[in-house]
């Protein structure tokens, strides 16, 4: 059974930057094929892809946050972490990472985690 | 970068009606489209992939079809636990998007 958690501050100031953790288990990082991806939320608003971290460590980025956004792996620990600088309220979102198989695209996902920035 | 837009934004119809929700691309991307179904507060759920297959376990009343820019999600008989917002997306290269959404009620 494949699972997913994000975990991470709940609260952030503008200009900070921010980590998210997702934590997963049930599938390998290393097999061909698999990835894990971030979504965002914004409340009440549509989805909005982030990034993509694949096997091989190839890594893809949403053009609009690129210059923000860093996605690397924690092997040891079947984890991958999410970095986006400089934040800014209209970041407030909930963030979903999920599971890309052999499906193609994101077929499973985590619980999400709600991160407000406020002063 | 490819645009995915959905129409229409919202539609009310009545249980047992057939429901349909486009999705086009601004450019082709062969069948590497997806459908979600987010329902009010909760996890997005994969539905359908590669245009056309039944993620497992979605009830068959879901389909999906199209291929290049024009893609469909149809639902044979609307039923109340269809009540939801329903996301088209892209995979076809480096960069995905999902579609702005559609949100769907019972009449």
């Amino acid at each position: 059974q494949i699972t997913l958690k994000e975990s991470g501050p709940t609260l952030v100031k503008p200009t900070q930057t921010l980590t998210l953790t997702c934590s997963f288990s049930g599938f390998s990082l290393s097999t061909t094929g698999v990835g894990v991806g971030w979504i965002r939320q914004p409340p009440g608003k549509a989805l909005e892809w982030l990034a993509l971290i694949y096997w091989n460590d190839d890594k893809r980025y949403s053009p609009s946050l690129k210059s923000r956004l860093t996605v690397t792996r924690v092997t040891s620990k079947d984890q991958v972490v999410l970095i986006m600088t400089n934040m800014d309220p209209v970041d407030t979102a909930t963030y979903y990472c999920a599971h890309r198989g052999i499906v193609g695209t994101t077929d499973n996902w985590g619980q999400g985690t709600l991160v407000t920035v406020s002063s | 970068d490819i645009q995915m837009t959905q129409s229409p934004s919202s539609l009310s119809a009545s249980v047992g009606d057939r429901v349909t929700i486009t999705c086009r691309a601004s450019q082709g991307i062969s069948n590497y489209l997806a459908w979600y179904q987010q329902k009010p507060g909760k996890v997005p759920q994969l539905l359908i992939y590669a245009a056309s297959t039944l993620q497992s376990g979605v009830p068959s009343r879901f389909s999906g079809s199209g291929s290049g820019t024009d893609f469909t999600l149809t639902i044979s008989s609307l039923q109340p636990e269809d009540v939801a917002t329903y996301y088209c997306q892209k995979y076809n290269s480096a960069v995905w998007t999902f579609g702005q959404g559609t949100k769907v009620e019972i009449k």
